[in-house]
């Protein structure tokens, strides 16, 4: 079946810095997503991409729709305490079913 | 709050018993989705479903589990007979458009913890 690759699985950061992590996928997508989710809780959605080559921002956070289609990437630039979670991407197939990320835990050390 | 409603927040049930998990979808949403999400794992698609119709039950055991989306009222996940392994956290989520037209993405519900003794 479809596989989403995250990169990477997990990241230790003090906070101020800037974070980046990608998302890779054997095949072509037509739309990108970006979710975070905090312990006990949902996913929550960050940005949506609709474009092959779009840059989209939200606040800190900025992601980018790869050329290819098969890749996404996103950026959090001056990180807080708040910042920390496990981040998804995720995107539809052209069929019926969403694909999700394996995850990338973000923690950030004040 | 417009958001998708699941209930209950946490379900605890003891092996052999029934499980039923509810989900309203956003205001406006015709689409349910279903996952599972073990701890420490990444979600993992179970069911999709449009009012009245099941669409894509691929990722759901064929045993025990079941899903319905009727034309009124919630969506329900059911598990019959629950055995330990089907402790999990499971989220719904919605959209306004299919998946494959891809112009509306999945909103999530909070999750409910399935915890079986």
């Amino acid at each position: 079946g479809q596989q989403l690759n995250q990169s990477p699985q997990s990241m230790f950061i003090q906070e101020g810095e800037d974070v980046s992590m990608n998302c890779t996928s054997s095949s072509i997508f037509n739309t990108w997503l970006w979710y975070k989710q905090d312990p006990g809780e949902g996913p929550v959605l960050l940005i949506a991409l609709y474009k092959a080559g779009e840059l989209t921002s939200n606040g800190r956070l900025t992601a980018q729709f790869g050329i290819t289609r098969k890749d996404s990437f996103l950026n959090i630039s001056a990180s807080i305490p708040s910042d920390v979670g496990i981040y998804f991407c995720a995107g539809p197939n052209t069929g019926n079913q969403f694909y999700f990320g394996t995850g990338t835990s973000l923690t950030v050390i004040p | 709050n417009a958001g998708v409603m699941q209930n209950p927040r946490h379900l605890v049930r003891r092996r052999g018993q029934e499980a039923r998990l509810r989900c309203s979808p956003m205001k406006g949403h015709s689409h349910v989705y279903w996952y599972r999400q073990l701890p420490e794992e990444g979600l993992k698609f179970m069911v999709y479903l449009q009012k009245e119709n099941i669409i894509d039950e691929s990722g759901m055991p064929k045993e025990r589990f079941s899903a319905e989306f009727p034309k009124e009222g919630p969506s329900i996940l059911r598990i019959q007979q629950v055995v330990r392994g089907d402790s999990a956290a499971y989220f719904c989520a919605s959209s306004r458009d299919s998946p494959g037209q891809g112009t509306q993405p999945q909103h999530f519900g909070d999750g409910t913890r399935l915890s079986i003794l």
